[in-house]
């Protein structure tokens, strides 16, 4: 099965810093990489699929790269409404579709 | 827009079964990739189960396998989890999903609790 690695586990910024986050798969899944963001007692939220394109309705500030093993989400300017957990999660073929630890975002 | 609502959580002691649902609206749901995905409290997401969209291919975790169920009914636009053997580290809040390659729509889940 493939693995999936985030770090960090957890940072603290501030309103209107850059955040990145960094996601590594433990072989190649090419560009089928996605990323949620969970806020405490809700369901997550899709962010980025396949890497780098962005869902509908997500503020452009949110970006996506990578390829191989190795990805990032990049917050560009961070918001009050973006502290949150951030996962990736990988789906290159078959099952199963594992997810990354998760990194959260605070103050 | 689309809501997906599960239901059938709750306290069961270790053995025991339940059966989670999930009902689909405002999405076509007879040609949708559906999945389940739990979260045990204070953890990570684990997926679960895959469904295809006409019931023929499933796929589980090897952590439920043998033991957890899948199933749907498209006339219904119902998704289901046969849950059986519970075990402890089952506990978690369990989510549908719809599945494209990523999951893009999720319910708002149902807590299942394994304790004695």
């Amino acid at each position: 099965d493939i693995q999936m690695t985030q770090s960090p586990s957890s940072l603290s910024a501030s309103v209107g810093d850059r955040v990145t986050i960094t996601c590594r798969a433990s072989q190649s899944i090419r560009n089928y990489l996605n990323w949620y963001q969970q806020k405490p007692g809700k369901a997550p939220k899709l962010l980025i699929f396949r890497a780098s394109s962005l869902q509908s309705g997500v503020p452009s500030r949110f970006s996506g790269s990578g390829s191989g093993t190795d990805f990032t989400l990049t917050i560009r300017s961070l918001q009050p409404e973006d502290f949150a957990t951030y996962f990736c999660q990988q789906t290159y073929i078959t099952p199963p579709f594992t997810f990354g630890p998760g990194t959260k975002v605070d103050f | 827009q689309v809501q997906l609502v599960e239901s059938g959580g709750g306290l069961v002691k270790p053995g025991g079964s339940l059966r989670l649902s999930c009902a689909a609206s405002g999405l076509t749901f007879s040609d949708s990739y559906m999945s389940w995905i739990r979260q045990a409290p204070g953890k990570g997401l684990e997926w679960v189960s895959s469904i295809s969209s006409n019931g023929v291919t499933k796929s589980y975790a090897d952590s439920v396998k043998g033991r957890f169920t899948i199933s749907r009914d498209n006339a219904k636009k119902s998704l289901s989890l046969q849950m059986n053997s519970l075990r402890a580290e089952d506990t978690a809040v369990y989510y549908c999903a719809r599945t494209k390659g990523f999951f893009d729509y999720w319910g708002r889940g149902t807590l299942v609790t394994v304790s004695s």
